[in-house]
């Protein structure tokens, strides 16, 4: 079983609607991050969070280190928003251990 | 700022050579980390340097190595190339080491043919 498990693996919205990708873990983490991959490959950061719940303009990230489990919303979504969403902890061991990644297309 | 910026982008070697792969991190940043992603492996870590030294490495053979030099420059060498080390190799670069925000270099896509 991987340390790191996203649901689903592909996603397809229309345009507007509210998306959630999940994300759970098995390992004590110092922090959780949420990437994502653009089809050329580039990587972006999204958030970067251990407690609580961040807000960044139509993403919202939210982690339960209770019950190990992340999620990432995009409210609105946009045909732009269409990537690779990854979740990624800081473990114990200080290395990152990624999921596999949900792919996402939102159509217009 | 500029942004982490990887060399070359894309490169195609034979097995049994090596390869050098060159991360120059943002201005400032002092730790930079390696990864590799495959399509069936997915993103994983391989190693980490913050101020010359190695704090960290994942599960790869010996043939994987890197280093950091005094202005945070970082290179990774690959010796042996096997048909299986093609990927897309990933640096990132962040102010301090551990749980810090990670910033991308867009990659350097190995081929190995």
């Amino acid at each position: 079983k991987n340390e790191v498990e996203q649901s689903p693996q592909n996603l397809t919205a229309q345009e507007g609607e509210f998306i959630t990708i999940n994300c759970s873990y098995s390992v004590g983490i110092s922090a959780l991050h949420w990437l994502q991959q653009h089809p050329g490959g580039g990587i972006v950061s999204l958030f970067m969070l251990s407690s609580g719940k961040k807000k960044h303009g139509r993403l919202i990230a939210t982690i339960n280190i209770q019950e190990k489990h992340s999620s990432l919303h995009i409210t609105a979504s946009h045909p732009r928003d269409s990537a690779v969403y990854i979740c990624a902890v800081d473990g114990n061991t200080d290395k990152l251990i990624f999921g596999t990644g949900t792919r996402l297309q939102v159509f217009p | 700022k500029a942004g982490v910026t990887q060399t070359p982008r894309y490169l195609i070697k034979t097995r049994g050579q090596q390869v050098t792969l060159s991360c120059s991190p943002i201005s400032g940043h002092r730790s930079v980390s390696w990864y590799q992603q495959t399509p069936g492996q997915g993103l994983q870590f391989l190693f980490e340097y913050f101020s010359e030294t190695q704090r960290n490495k994942g599960n790869f053979p010996g043939r994987f190595s890197g280093r950091q030099f005094s202005n945070s420059r970082s290179e990774m060498n690959v010796s042996t190339l096997e048909l299986g080390d093609s990927a897309l190799y990933l640096c990132a670069s962040s102010f301090l080491a551990g749980a810090e925000t990670q910033y991308f270099g867009p990659g350097t896509r190995l081929l190995v043919l």
